[in-house]
């Protein structure tokens, strides 16, 4: 069974600050990876996606990287900002659907 | 482009109701998602149409549970009869090639059963 995890579960820093959300899956055979940002009461706004052949992934201050071997994606945000603040959730595409992780709830302070 | 469309926004029903969720996918869109979010359990994916056609519908918790898509613009879940348990906020989806691309969500329905 397909499994997506990410630690930590919430996480509050200063503004400005560089930071990291980790996810882990345990499906080897995937094929791309999956970030989205959730603001209260709202949907899921789609940020990027890897596809099983690269990397990373870039869009403004938002990196997001692929590890396969290890069965590990990060999304580095760049000088947060207090309108970062969100929950980030991260998808695992093994074929035609996605499985989602619980997401980790972002807090950035002014 | 207006996006994933679902209504109502919230609904608030008793026990023992049906309930009718209603989703516009994205035109040119050819999968369409529904998946149930809870804060114990996450999103879960309940079932998913691929050319209006349900490919999947694994997650799809009981018989209470049905969904159709009788055309490309539009779909339906409906639960009969709802129970408490059921309150959750349920999510509509649309991609233009399933997960290989990336999902559009509509805002949500929150449903709660009283």
């Amino acid at each position: 069974k397909q499994e997506v995890t990410q630690i930590p579960a919430a996480l509050s820093v200063p503004e400005g600050e560089n930071l990291v959300l980790n996810c882990s899956f345990t499906d080897s055979a995937i094929y791309n990876l999956q970030w989205f940002r959730q603001d209260p009461g709202k949907g899921l706004t789609s940020l990027l996606l890897i596809q099983s052949s690269q990397r990373e992934q870039t869009s403004g201050r938002l990196n997001a990287s692929l590890d396969k071997s290890s069965g590990r994606s990060t999304l580095y945000i760049a000088a947060s900002q207090p309108g970062d603040s969100a929950t980030y959730l991260c998808a695992q595409g093994g074929s035609e659907k996605l499985v989602f992780g619980k997401g980790t709830k972002l807090t950035v302070n002014p | 482009d207006a996006g994933v469309i679902q209504s109502p926004r919230h609904e608030v029903t008793e026990m023992g109701q049906e309930v009718t969720l209603r989703c516009k996918p994205i035109s040119g869109h050819n999968s369409l998602f529904w998946y149930r979010q809870t804060m114990m359990r996450g999103l879960e994916l309940l079932i998913y149409f691929n050319n209006n056609v349900p490919i999947d519908d694994s997650g799809m918790p009981e018989d209470r549970f049905s969904a159709k898509m009788p055309n490309a613009s539009f779909s339906t879940l409906k639960i009969q009869p709802s129970e408490p348990r059921d309150s959750a906020v349920y999510f509509c989806a649309s991609s233009p090639t399933g997960g290989y691309s990336p999902l559009h969500f509509g805002n949500g329905t929150r449903l709660t059963v009283t």
